[in-house]
């Protein structure tokens, strides 16, 4: 399965810490994207990592793909309450057709005031 | 516009009704997708279309029959649904992976099946 895993499965910070999940996944892959979602509701692209790419930043968020590792991290700096959600990673598996996007587990994230 | 609809955001249907849910976008994406997601699950892909035809069925029960009549709309045909089909079904649009957009997704119908 490609389907990749993340860790941890929930996590609660307060408002102002940094919080860090990871992604591993299976296959070789074009890019890693990464997403959120707020309860019951669509998901929110937030940032792509090509494959010949190491780290890439957006705002408070910092993501880092290591490729010979097969894994990926997604840091939120500063975190705010608003910033409560579910991430997931998300990837597109070579050789297979590129429209094939498959999510990971995710991670609950949890920001109190 | 940079949106995806989705209507109806929810539905209740019983195991002998026929319906469909909707997507729409105008932007021009080439490529549309449906999604399924359980409760505290990922989304997992069902169909993908790519200039209007079916690129990918991810061996999808014929119960559920997608069409997409135009570069704009995409729908989710419903028939003769199981209780365990009751979930959020998510409908995304995408242009190029490598314009590092990623997908536009909509809000999602939260489907149940009585």
């Amino acid at each position: 399965s490609q389907q990749g895993e993340e860790d941890p499965q929930a996590l609660s910070i307060q408002e102002g810490e940094n919080a860090t999940m990871n992604c591993s996944y299976k296959t070789s892959i074009n890019n890693l994207q990464w997403y959120r979602q707020n309860s019951g509701r669509g998901l929110v692209h937030l940032i792509l990592i090509r494959s010949n790419e190491r780290e890439k930043h957006s705002g408070r968020l910092r993501v880092t793909l290591d490729t010979s590792k097969k894994s990926s991290s997604l840091l939120i700096t500063a975190s705010r309450a608003a910033d409560t959600a579910s991430y997931f990673c998300a990837t597109d598996a070579k050789p297979y057709n590129t429209d094939k996007l498959i999510f990971g587990t995710g991670t609950r994230l949890q920001v109190f005031p | 516009d940079t949106e995806v609809t989705q209507t109806p955001k929810h539905l209740v249907m019983g195991m002998t009704n026929k319906k469909s849910l909707k997507c729409e976008q105008h932007m021009g994406h080439r490529a549309m997708y449906w999604y399924k997601q359980k409760a505290k699950k990922p989304p997992e892909l069902m169909f993908v279309y790519s200039y209007e035809k079916l690129s990918i069925n991810e061996s999808v029960p014929s119960r559920f029959s997608p069409e997409c009549p135009n570069s704009s709309l995409l729908n989710l045909h419903l028939h003769a649904l199981q209780p365990e089909d009751s979930a959020l079904y998510l409908c995304a649009s995408s242009q190029e992976k490598t314009t590092g957009d990623g997908y536009t997704f909509g809000s999602g119908t939260r489907l149940t099946v009585v």
